[in-house]
């Protein structure tokens, strides 16, 4: 079975720019996970959404990040504009409503911001 | 918001070793988990725990629920290279807008000497 589907894999962009990363999350699953990695702040929950619907989003560092789940396959974290701190990985994870502790994460999107 | 103090940062051990590593809250937290991560990899789910001084072990792991419900701690026994990684401490609480919303310790860097 296919694991949580994550693109790009790398990312580098200059300061200014938009970057869409995107997420595929498990068949069936329907809670979705977006998580920032750095070494300074470690693991931090972005947005989660539960059936398509965002449930918390206290995560979201500010104005300049969005994020959309249009269909139980897909989902989208936006920033705009990027600025070099935003650089780090970005996690996406999903699981069965109700097992939300067992989050299933993707390989992760590396994004660079110049 | 909480946080988790996980320990100790980072270990180097001989193949063969035994290893342990916790994670102190101020806050409560109903689960408690343990993840592992590979180098470019997301965080894979090693144990879950869901009730105070429970002890649960899954093969060479074993991790306790703290009574205090505010920490845990993870051994793993007669480490071998394949047990490198960086292992995270994750709490969640229940109900309300916690639900689904886990915290992650700073992790533990461990590193296998063959």
């Amino acid at each position: 079975d296919a694991g949580v589907i994550q693109s790009p894999r790398h990312e580098v962009t200059e300061m200014g720019q938009e970057v869409t990363l995107r997420c595929k999350p498990i068949s069936g699953h329907n809670s979705l996970f977006w998580y920032r990695q750095t070494m300074m702040r470690g693991l931090e929950l972005l947005i989660y959404f539960n059936n398509n619907v965002p449930i918390d989003d206290s995560g979201m560092p500010e104005d300049r990040f969005s994020a959309k789940m249009p269909n139980a396959s897909f989902s989208t974290l936006k920033i705009q504009p990027s600025e070099p701190r935003d650089s780090a990985v970005y996690f996406c994870a999903s699981s069965h409503q109700g097992s939300e502790d067992t989050q299933y994460f993707g390989p992760g999107t590396r994004l660079t911001v110049l | 918001g909480q946080q988790l103090n996980q320990s100790p940062q980072s270990m180097f051990i001989q193949e063969g070793e035994d290893v342990s590593m916790n994670c102190t809250s101020s806050s409560i937290f109903n689960t408690w988990l343990w993840y592992k991560q590979d180098p470019g990899e997301g965080p894979v789910l090693l144990i879950a725990l869901y009730k105070a001084g429970e002890l649960t072990s899954n093969g060479r792991l074993t991790a306790q629920f703290g009574i205090t419900r505010k920490d845990s701690f993870l051994n793993i026994s007669a480490s071998i290279p394949s047990d490198v990684g960086i292992y995270f401490c994750a709490g969640r609480m229940s109900g309300g807008t916690s639900y689904g919303k886990l915290t992650f310790g700073q992790g533990t860097i461990l590193t296998v000497h063959p």
